[in-house]
């Protein structure tokens, strides 16, 4: 059975700084993996999502790496603002799993102007 | 604009009451989704539907019921027999085809007085 962790669960840090959000996964063989954003009450937006074959994604400020052999994937944000307070959520989906995906229970993330 | 409706936003219900929650898409994917979020916790699946009258039991199907009787929609109802209803429920769609990118609702919170 998949497992997917991420570590912190919660994260405090000062406006302007970067930072790593990090997801572990059990199960190497995944189809792809997706970092979301969730803001209090509301639904998960997609930021990036990286297939098994690829070994990063960018959007913006954000950067997504996936290494499939050690089960390892992190967000990097830099130049945090405190818009980017949140809570962030990585998902797998497996190969064999068909189209079930997999999340982790979140980093919540505070930048402090 | 494309996207994924959730109603009700809020919705309250005595014990031993069935509710509805509806979910429309209009981004045309065949697949959708639903998932449970309590307080500190990852998301949990419930139901999900990979085409038109055809659904699967996720992780915790016990005390709910789906329908896709139409590829835009797919209600939930949690039933009486739901020992602890009180959540926050999402839905979501996949586009399978292009990207493999999951698509969420804003989201209904369910409590249960």
């Amino acid at each position: 059975k998949q497992e997917v962790t991420q570590i912190p669960a919660a994260l405090s840090v000062p406006e302007g700084e970067n930072l790593v959000l990090n997801c572990s996964f059990t199960d190497s063989a995944i189809y792809n993996l997706q970092w979301f954003r969730q803001d209090p009450g509301k639904g998960l937006t997609s930021l990036l999502l990286i297939q098994s074959s690829q070994r990063e994604q960018t959007s913006g400020r954000l950067n997504a790496s996936l290494d499939k052999s050690s089960g390892r994937s992190t967000l990097y944000i830099a130049a945090s603002q405190p818009g980017d307070s949140a809570t962030y959520l990585c998902a797998v989906t497996r190969e064999t799993s068909g189209s079930r995906l997999t999340f982790g229970e979140g980093t919540q993330l505070t930048v402090n102007p | 604009d494309g996207g994924i409706t959730q109603s009700p936003k809020y919705l309250f219900r005595k014990e031993g009451q069935n509710v509805t929650l509806s979910c429309e898409q209009n981004l045309n994917h065949d697949a959708m989704y639903w998932y449970r979020q309590d307080p500190g916790q990852g998301l949990r699946l419930i139901y999900y539907s990979q085409i038109v009258n055809d659904f699967q039991k996720g992780d915790i199907a016990e005390g709910y019921s789906v329908s896709r009787e139409k590829k835009e929609s797919f209600p939930l109802t949690v039933t009486s027999a739901q020992k602890n209803p009180t959540a926050f429920y999402l839905c979501a769609s996949l586009d399978r085809v292009n990207t493999g990118e999951l698509f969420f609702g804003e989201g209904s919170r369910l409590t249960v007085l």
